[in-house]
């Protein structure tokens, strides 16, 4: 099965700086690799996906890049704000023709105003 | 449209009690799944449905966990004889893959939080 491993755990940033959360995958046939952003008492939600026939994606001030040779894919935040502040989970699918995903264990990320 | 609603919102029960938790998915979706949410932790895969195929139960904890989705659609995710540990959020998520080698975005419904006294 998928291994998903995400890093770092937590993470500080000032108001308008920029933040990278990491996550690397283990099963090569992977190809669909999902952000979701979960604000405090609240469900998950989709912030960003990307497919593996791309390599980057952005959606105003959020980017994934993905590097299927190194097998890792990241999230950029840029300016961000205070509402940015949330936990962030990236995921993986198990390959074989399967729709279940790995999450990794989560970034929580606070952004200082 | 409606979204992916769960019942009840919070749970409270005894330790030994049974605990029924419902999920109404997306209209539609094929794919429907639970986690577990532990305060502050990650989320913990327990079960997936897919169409009309055997579900994966390769993430439920113990055999006092049990799940069934009745007509496609309403899933039910059962705890026998609760214990402390299983306090938690539960969460159900549901998708709609193009195909067999299609992976889609789940949508999350706001979870039960069961706390086991």
């Amino acid at each position: 099965g998928e291994n998903v491993e995400q890093h770092p755990s937590t993470l500080s940033v000032q108001e308008g700086d920029s933040a990278v959360i990491k996550c690397t995958y283990s099963d090569s046939a992977s190809n669909y690799f999902p952000w979701y952003k979960q604000e405090l008492g609240k469900r998950p939600q989709l912030i960003i996906d990307i497919r593996s026939n791309v390599g980057e994606k952005k959606d105003q001030r959020i980017a994934v890049t993905l590097n299927k040779t190194a097998k890792h894919f990241s999230l950029h935040i840029t300016e961000t704000q205070p509402e940015d502040s949330a936990v962030y989970f990236c995921a993986a699918p198990n390959s074989g023709g399967y729709q279940k995903v790995t999450f990794g264990i989560g970034t929580k990320l606070q952004v200082i105003p | 449209g409606a979204g992916v609603s769960q019942s009840p919102s919070n749970k409270v029960t005894e330790k030994g009690k049974d605990v029924e938790l419902r999920c109404d998915p997306i209209s539609g979706h094929t794919a429907l799944y639970w986690y577990r949410q532990s305060l502050g932790q990650g989320l913990e895969f327990l079960i997936y449905f897919q169409g009309n195929s055997a579900p994966d139960k390769s993430g439920l904890p113990s055999d006092r966990f049990s799940a069934e989705r009745t007509g496609g659609s309403v899933s039910t995710l059962t705890i026998q004889r609760t214990q402390q540990e299983d306090s938690a959020v539960y969460l159900c998520a549901s998708s709609s893959p193009v195909g067999l080698f299609s992976t889609d975005t789940q949508y999350f419904g706001p979870g039960t939080r069961l706390t086991v006294l």
